[in-house]
């Protein structure tokens, strides 16, 4: 069974740092992309990144880009997304997403972490 | 970027009834769409990909269609459970985009 677990979610306060995790299990994480999508307070959702399977490819959407990192470790089977320079209008829920194609639509989704940012 | 405009936004209906959902492309995508369901917290849950091809374990009375700029999710036949928000995103082209969603409500 696909499993993705988030966590790392929290309060912080503008311009602070954040990194949040998605443990995955029950697929071979190495062969697959992943990316997070995040979901504001009673919104839609909005993709935000994108990391290719052996993690020498991203990609960013332009409302974190130069704040936000992607990366992956295989050998743990966990996907990372650093957030730098928060802003209130990053609170959300990030949900990490296991691409099925290229590009990718997403199969599989993890229940998702809460992020707020406010002083 | 590719937008995508969903309507209605809101479509009440009652059990039984058909469900006609839109989603609309500001270029054309082929058929490089997909569309999620999703319940009060609870995270997206794919139904149907490249347009028209359904998900692993999803019922048949979802049916996707369209190519292009114009799609459609069809529900036959709404169940209790099927009453949710729909989302429609596209894998044309970076960066990937979603719709602003579907709430087929009770009516």
């Amino acid at each position: 069974e696909v499993q993705l677990l988030e966590s790392g979610g929290g309060l912080v306060q503008p311009g602070g740092s954040l990194r949040l995790s998605c443990a995955a299990s029950g697929f071979t994480f190495s062969s697959y992309s992943m990316s997070w999508v995040r979901q504001a307070p009673g919104k839609g959702l909005e993709w935000v990144s994108f990391i290719n399977s052996n993690g020498g490819t991203t990609y960013f959407a332009d409302s974190v880009k130069g704040r936000f990192t992607i990366s992956r470790d295989n050998s743990k089977s966990t996907l990372y997304l650093q957030m730098t320079s928060l802003r209130v209008e990053d609170t959300a829920v990030y949900y990490c997403a296991k691409g099925a194609t290229w590009p990718p639509h997403f199969d599989y989704w993890g229940q998702g972490t809460l992020l707020t940012v406010s002083s | 970027e590719i937008v995508l405009t969903q309507s209605p936004a809101t479509l009440s209906l009652s059990p039984g009834e058909r469900a006609t959902l839109s989603c609309r492309a500001s270029q054309g995508v082929s058929s490089y769409l997909a569309w999620y369901q999703q319940k009060p917290g609870q995270a997206p849950r794919l139904l149907i990909y490249d347009a028209s091809n359904r998900a692993t374990g999803i019922p048949a009375r979802f049916s996707g269609s369209g190519s292009g700029t114009d799609f459609t999710l069809s529900i036959s036949r709404l169940e209790p459970e099927d009453f949710a928000v729909y989302y429609c995103q596209q894998r044309s082209n970076w960066p990937l985009t979603f719709g602003g969603g579907t709430k087929v409500e009770i009516k």
